[in-house]
Parts: C-alpha cells; sequence; structure tokens
C-alpha cells in the first residue's frame, strides 16, 4: 500500500518558470490538500478538494492552481515562480467522519527552491 | 474561524524527563483534534486523535493528550521523553469552524532531547 506519493521530492526552478508537483493517493479518500511548510509558520493550506471535480481555496492560494480530474490524483501547479514559493510542499489525503476531516495522510513533501 | 496555537515554538528537556506540549483552539464547537510528529526531511506522521469518547486519548510511542473542552486545550504529554522523541510537533484542528474538511494547524513545536 503505497499511501499518498508525491513527485519530484526536489525542483529548483527559475522566476518566472511554470511546473506541477505530482499527488496521488491510492487509498480511495474524498479529501485531498496542498500544504506548504515554512519555518516558524506551520503547515498552510494552498488549496483542498472534497471529491473530484471539486476544489476549492485555502489560505495561501495565490499563485497555485489545482484540479481534480480523479479521486487519486491532485496535482498543484505553479504558474509563475517566485522566490516567495521558495518552500516544503505537502500533499495530504483524509477521509470524512460526520462531515469532518479525520486523519491526514502526508506524502513526503517536495522541497522548492525558486531562484 | 477556527486557530490553533501552540504555546512554545521550542523545547529542550533532558532524557528520561517528563515532557508537555501546550496547544489551544478556538472553538470547542464540533471539533477532531490531532497531533503529528515531523522528523527531520520526512513526512508529518499521526501521533493520536481525538474524535469523541474519552477525553484521554492514548496514542503511539508512548504519547498522550487530554481534550480539555473548558479550556479549550489538547496537550501532549509523555512521562520520560527519549533521543529519539527529538522532532517537531504539530497540533491540529478540524470541525465546524474550519468549515468541517478542513484541517488546520500550529505553527509547530521543536522538541529538543538532550542527553
Amino acid at each position: 500500500n503505497a499511501g499518498v506519493t508525491q513527485t519530484p521530492k526536489f525542483q529548483v526552478l527559475k522566476t518566472g518558470q511554470s511546473m506541477t508537483l505530482q499527488c496521488a493517493q491510492d487509498m480511495n479518500h474524498e479529501y485531498m490538500s496542498w500544504y506548504r511548510q515554512d519555518p516558524g509558520m506551520g503547515l498552510r493550506l494552498i488549496h483542498y478538494s472534497v471529491g473530484a471535480g471539486i476544489t476549492d481555496q485555502g489560505e495561501v492560494p495565490n499563485g497555485y492552481n489545482v484540479s481534480r480530474s480523479t479521486t487519486e490524483d491532485f496535482p498543484l501547479r505553479l504558474l509563475s515562480a517566485a522566490p516567495s514559493q521558495t518552500s516544503v510542499y505537502f500533499c495530504a489525503s483524509s477521509y470524512s467522519s460526520q462531515g469532518y476531516g479525520t486523519e491526514a495522510f502526508f506524502g513526503q513533501g517536495t522541497r522548492l527552491t525558486v531562484v | 474561524a477556527q486557530s490553533v496555537t501552540q504555546l512554545d515554538s521550542q523545547v529542550p528537556v533532558f532524557e528520561e524527563a517528563p515532557v508537555e506540549l501546550r496547544c489551544n483552539y478556538s472553538s470547542s464547537v464540533s471539533v477532531y483534534l490531532f497531533w503529528y510528529v515531523q522528523y527531520p526531511n520526512q513526512g508529518l506522521q499521526l501521533l493520536l486523535k481525538y474524535l469523541s469518547g474519552s477525553t484521554l486519548v492514548k496514542g503511539i510511542n508512548g504519547f498522550e493528550a487530554e481534550f480539555n473542552k473548558s479550556q479549550t486545550s489538547f496537550h501532549l504529554r509523555k512521562p520520560s521523553v527519549h533521543i529519539s522523541d527529538t522532532a517537531e510537533y504539530f497540533c491540529a484542528v478540524s470541525g465546524v469552524n474550519t468549515g468541517g474538511f478542513k484541517t488546520i494547524f500550529g505553527a509547530g513545536t521543536r522538541l529538543f532531547v538532550k542527553a
């Protein structure tokens, strides 16, 4: 059971470049989300999805796009990379109980540097 | 909106000493509460969770936490820490005031266990 798989693990981009961070889960979870982790700020929610075809913005959505065409996949697109997007990105999935998100299963993270 | 406050950014402690990592959240209305641990250069993994029932929750690696509704707290405790417990710990909440599915994280507490 692979759980949540993120690729790539490391990436260096030049300012203005675009790229897609991939995330896939094999647990049939309804809920998937993307977070960024910066020192002293915990994990901040970028975008989330409550099912295929349904996405919504989190706390820090600017500069990022998402789509969810299948239950398994939830890619995160950086449209035009900026140095402020240098961070560690985590994808997570969870199931719901009584309408609330339960424990999140995390990928190993993508360390992104924008120069 | 729901918020999570971890009261200590760093906690140094000697091996075999007890430790408490403090977490407060803004509203007790229908919440699920979690503690996650992150070892260096890894993703987050669940330590324990409170969904309902007993307010004292036991997790992995000898950790436990107590849900205190009146004080809106969910402090994490371990009676005797080991060097291998050195990591960053995150408190998180989902529930009515996060929109249900969304999980909100605190800024993290770095536990440093000294020999």
